[in-house]
Order: C-alpha cells, then sequence, then structure tokens
C-alpha cells in the first residue's frame, strides 16, 4: 500500500517567516495530493491539493509544489501569521473501486511565534 | 456546501457497552464515505470506506464486528463500536466525498472515552 512520510515533526518559525513540510510517497500511481490544517481538537480543513498533471499551484500564501519523478511534494507558507499555528497533514491519494483514497502523512505541527 | 456532521460530538462509556456514530452529509449526497481514528498527536488512520447500499471495505487490522459500518443512505453513515474497551479510546472523524471530485470533507469528529 502507499506510505507517506512527512517532515519535520515540529516546525517553529518567527512571524512574518515563510514554513515548508515536506513529504514524499511511495506509490507511483498516487495521483491526488491534498494538504489538511488540523487546529487542537477539531476536523482537518482541507487548505490547497494538487494533482498528478501539475508541478504548482498557489492560492495567497500557500503554495504546493509536486515531483512525480522523485515522488515528493511539499507545502510552502508564506509571511506566517500566528493563527497558522497548527497541524497540518499531507496525503497522497488515488482513485480505487469508484472512491478516492488517500494516505496521510504523520502530521507537522506548526508554531508561528509572535 | 459540502458540510458534514457529526453526532454525537463527544462520549463517555463503560467498558462492554456499545456505541454508535453517526455521520452526515447536510448538503450533498456521499455515495462513499470514511471512517478515520486518530489518537492523540498522530496521524489520521484509516479504518473502513463505507459505500451506500453495499458492504464496508475495512483496512488491514481493523475488525469488521467490533467497527459495524452502515451506510444506509446516501447521506448517513454509521459506525458502531461495539463491547468497547478502553483501548478504543480515540478521537473517531468520518468524511464524504462529493461526487465527482476527489475531495474529502470533514466532519468534526466524535472523541470516544471507555471507563
Amino acid at each position: 500500500g502507499e506510505n507517506v512520510e512527512q517532515h519535520p515533526s515540529t516546525l517553529s518559525v518567527q512571524e512574518g517567516d515563510s514554513a515548508v513540510i515536506k513529504c514524499t510517497y511511495s506509490d507511483s500511481a498516487s495521483n491526488y495530493f491534498p494538504w489538511y490544517k488540523q487546529e487542537l481538537g477539531k476536523r482537518p480543513q482541507l487548505i490547497i491539493d494538487i494533482r498528478s498533471n501539475v508541478g504548482e499551484k498557489k492560492d495567497q500564501r500557500i503554495a504546493v509544489t509536486l515531483n512525480k519523478t522523485a515522488k515528493h511534494f511539499s507545502l510552502h507558507i508564506t509571511e506566517t501569521q500566528p493563527e497558522d499555528s497548527a497541524v497540518y497533514f499531507c496525503a497522497a491519494g488515488k482513485r480505487s473501486g469508484g472512491y478516492q483514497k488517500v494516505t496521510f502523512g504523520t502530521g507537522t505541527k506548526l508554531q508561528v511565534i509572535p | 456546501g459540502a458540510v458534514v456532521s457529526q453526532h454525537p460530538s463527544r462520549v463517555i462509556c463503560k467498558s462492554g457497552t456499545s456505541v454508535k456514530i453517526e455521520c452526515r452529509s447536510l448538503d450533498f449526497q456521499a455515495t462513499t464515505m470514511f471512517w478515520y481514528r486518530q489518537f492523540p498527536k498522530q496521524s489520521l488512520m484509516l479504518m473502513a470506506t463505507s459505500n451506500e447500499g453495499s458492504k464496508a471495505t475495512y483496512e488491514q487490522g481493523v475488525e469488521k464486528d467490533k467497527f459495524l459500518i452502515n451506510h444506509a443512505s446516501l447521506t448517513l453513515s454509521t459506525l458502531t463500536v461495539t463491547s468497547a474497551h478502553p483501548e478504543d479510546s480515540s478521537f473517531y472523524i468520518c468524511s464524504a466525498e462529493v461526487q465527482g471530485r476527489e475531495t474529502q470533507y470533514f466532519g468534526p469528529g466524535t472523541r470516544l472515552l471507555v471507563l
């Protein structure tokens, strides 16, 4: 099955700095890569996703890059703000049996220091 | 759009009892729903995939007789933890796939504590 590794497990940055989280996946058939933000005790919220036919996608302060050859993808958050503090999960998915099955990474706890 | 609700949000039960958790898609039809379990400070682990009108598909290591899943309609899936034990205490989260799209939308989760 798919195996998704995520680094770092914790990340502290000063407000206004950039944060980068990296993930690797094992299944070359995976073609959908969402990123979720989860605040303590709450549901994961989709913040951005990318499909395998695209190398980069940006949404305001958030960007994701994908390298299919190397099987890794990254989340970039610029101009970080305290409200960005949360746990971020990457995931890799592929459609199987009529639905999209995703495997989550281990998570990165991001702390933005005011 | 794409709102998923879960009930209850929190439940405490005695060891040996059964607990039912409901997952509803409020503004869309979900042919597929997913059940995850999340232990403190850990990732989301897929337990099973619930398909409307058919049997659920369980991940390896998940006991189907212990975690009963019913997806009787396009907007409701239920997870019943039977004969719950303290080690079943966890955060259970459902998600639903919007038909024709790849995105999963998550419910708010149910925190289960088994005493």
